[in-house]
């Protein structure tokens, strides 16, 4: 079956840091794959997506490229903020009919001035 | 601007009582979903809708009841039934490219 798998945290950085978050996945065919974002007390927002192998999703200085040959979606950032301490989860969109996306189990993430 | 509103924000259920947690949206997609994440946990499925008048469990569905009468709306009751109810509940909707969710706030639910 479809599955999402992403690295334990808590994940703990000082200011300027590189971040990166390993996201791998299990799927049949060619889904769709996406980083979301949930700020404390809040609803999960969507970061960035990328529907189909080798595009590269980015925003707000994040990125992640949708590798099929090691099946994984790494979401990456080059100089991280305190701002961005939130819990990162990576999610599957079969494209199979539609429904039931699959979410990763999140990983924390501190940033420290 | 289009989103999904949940109501209300923050809710306290005593014990025995149904409550009910509204959600709307104003993104014309046919797919709806209801989560609950329990503190410092991932999402769990509770139930999902493709389309008005049609839903199916999800997978923590005992204890919830969920209707789809209007495209726009997909209400959730955490009957007296669910025992833990005590979570934060988050309402979603599918569409665009990608068949990307889309989240609303979050309701949290206490019960006293």
């Amino acid at each position: 079956g479809n599955s999402v798998t992403q690295m334990e945290g808590p994940v703990t950085l000082s200011e300027e840091a590189f971040l990166t978050i390993n996201c791998t996945y299990t799927a049949t065919g060619y889904p769709s794959l996406f980083w979301y974002v949930q700020y404390p007390g809040e609803g999960l927002q969507l970061l960035l997506k990328a529907t189909k192998a080798d595009d590269k999703g980015s925003n707000k200085g994040f990125e992640a490229t949708y590798r099929k040959e090691t099946t994984s979606f790494h979401l990456e950032k080059g100089s991280v903020q305190v701002s961005d301490s939130a819990v990162y989860f990576c999610a599957l969109s079969p494209n199979t009919g539609g429904f039931k996306t699959i979410f990763g189990a999140g990983t924390r993430l501190f940033v420290k001035a | 601007d289009g989103g999904i509103t949940q109501s209300p924000k923050y809710l306290f259920r005593k014990e025995g009582q149904n409550v009910t947690l509204s959600c709307e949206q104003n993104l014309n997609h046919d797919a709806m979903y209801w989560y609950r994440q329990d503190p410092g946990q991932g999402l769990r499925l509770i139930y999902y809708s493709q389309i008005v008048n049609d839903f199916q469990k999800g997978d923590i569905a005992e204890g919830y009841s969920v209707s789809r009468e209007k495209k726009e709306s997909f209400p959730l009751t955490v009957t007296s039934a669910q025992k833990n109810p005590t979570a934060f509940y988050l309402c979603a909707s599918e569409g665009g490219t990608g068949n990307t969710i889309y989240f609303g706030e979050g309701s949290w639910l206490t019960v006293v």
